[in-house]
């Protein structure tokens, strides 16, 4: 698996949009980016993923820069209930097991 | 709404039992996952199968053992408890050919 890099934490204002960077400088180009939560020790739940373009969901978008070295996760308007840990993985697609890092702590405020 | 359960989700029991922590999946996936994960820490895979009487050892090293008889349960057995074995224990499922993990709630167990 390609080592991500995330900050520790970060805050953002309700309401406003959480803007959440992960570092993936040795992808290769068969893997993918996912991305996943964990609130307050629930299971971890599934975002958005992507390969190459920007992606969007429901949930979020997903920015890959063009080398793929970096990307970012886009919470629109963020409300309290998206307080969480935010964790980048990149995997190929086919590939089972995952390796979760430490992740990020967003905290949205009100 | 869950398509993976886990029971029990709490459970606190004493030194030297015997353990087993159910995970059940409604959609068919292949692949299931057992992680451990202690309060504030990262989550690590212990167990994982691919498919029918096939397990593997994660990466982090468990006293646990697990079986697959049935594509849908993945039970998680710990044959002598001890307190080093407190912690959550959060079961996953992705179907093959993809990589999205599902997760059920989780079973935190507390052994004294």
């Amino acid at each position: 698996d390609a080592k991500t890099t995330q900050p520790t934490s970060m805050d953002c204002a309700e309401g406003r949009a959480a803007n959440l960077p992960c570092n993936h400088s040795t992808i290769s180009g068969n893997e993918y980016v996912y991305w996943y939560r964990q609130i307050h020790s629930q299971g971890p739940q599934y975002i958005i993923h992507g390969l190459k373009n920007n992606e969007t969901n429901e949930m979020a978008s997903l920015i890959i820069t063009e080398d793929r070295k970096s990307s970012t996760l886009i919470l629109p308007h963020a409300t309290l209930r998206d307080t969480a840990v935010y964790y980048c993985i990149v995997r190929v697609t086919n590939a089972g097991k995952s390796t979760f890092g430490d992740g990020t702590t967003l905290t949205v405020k009100p | 709404e869950a398509d993976i359960y886990q029971t029990p989700r709490y459970l606190v029991i004493g030194t030297g039992k015997k353990i087993t922590l159910e995970c059940s999946q409604t959609m068919g996936h292949d692949k299931m996952y057992w992680y451990q994960q202690d309060p504030g820490m990262e989550l690590h895979l212990i167990h994982y199968s691919y498919g029918v009487n096939s397990t593997e050892k994660g990466d982090l090293s468990s006293e646990s053992t697990v079986s697959r008889i049935r594509t849908e349960h993945f039970p998680l057995t710990l044959e002598s408890a001890r307190p080093s074995h407190t912690s959550q224990y959060l079961c996953a499922s992705s179907r093959s050919g993809a990589n999205v993990l599902t997760f059920g709630a989780g079973s935190r167990l507390t052994v004294l």
